[in-house]
């Protein structure tokens, strides 16, 4: 299975803050890679698709970069609805996995 | 508007037996495949099964292979998963979540979720 490694694990920011989170694969996945945002006793929601397509909905201070092993996520300017754990997850196999999640924290 | 939604999730004892159903509403079901995802409490995601649109194509977790059966109705608009011999590791909410491609193959990602069933394995 290719395993996905995310960090830092946890990030606590200010409202307003440039945020970056890092997504790494074991093996090349190409851009076969999305975000979700999920809250406390919530479902995922979808944000970013093919390393760097937002979904419908998603505000524009979400975007997504990378290809090949190596991915980034950026909230470029943090708001307290932001305040969520965010999962990378490849799509390169049937067997799809995740990241062991980032939680972000507003400071 | 996509709607999915779980039932079935309760209390179980080891070695029991649990189907969980998703049912879905808002789009063109049997165009879509539907993946069955779980997070154990305080953990994070896994990928348990899937099944394509047609129903033709099934694929499993390794930590499930053998023991849990996913099937779909699309007269229905359901989708199901038995799960027998089951395990405290599998205590878990379980989402169904809907894959991104109209072609209804496996190996997207999900632009949809239901709100999870909790599937609890305990004596």
């Amino acid at each position: 299975d290719i395993q996905m490694t995310q960090s830092p694990p946890t990030l606590s920011a200010f409202v307003g803050d440039r945020v970056t989170i890092t997504c790494r694969a074991s093996e090349s996945i190409s851009v076969f890679l999305a975000w979700y945002q999920q809250k406390p006793g919530k479902a995922p929601k979808l944000l970013i698709y093919r390393a760097s397509s937002l979904d419908s909905g998603v505000p524009s201070r979400f975007s997504g970069s990378g290809s090949g092993t190596e991915f980034t996520l950026t909230i470029s300017s943090l708001q307290p609805d932001d305040s969520a754990t965010y999962y990378c997850q490849q799509y390169n196999s049937y067997f799809r996995t995740f990241g062991q999640g980032t939680k972000v924290e507003i400071k | 508007e996509v709607q999915l939604l779980e039932s079935g999730g309760h209390l179980v004892q080891p070695g029991g037996s649990l189907r969980l159903s998703c049912a879905a509403s808002g789009f063109s079901f049997s165009t879509y495949a539907i993946s069955w995802v779980r997070q154990a409490p305080g953990k994070g995601l896994e990928w348990v099964s899937g099944v394509t649109g047609s129903g033709q194509t099934t694929k499993y977790a390794d930590s499930v292979k053998g023991r849990f059966t996913i099937s779909r109705d699309n007269s229905k608009n359901v989708v199901y998963v038995q799960m027998n011999s089951l395990r405290a590791e599998d205590t878990a909410v379980y989402y169904c979540a809907k894959e991104g491609s109209t072609t209804g193959m496996l190996g997207y990602y999900f632009d949809s979720w239901g709100q999870g069933t909790l599937v609890t394995v305990s004596s």
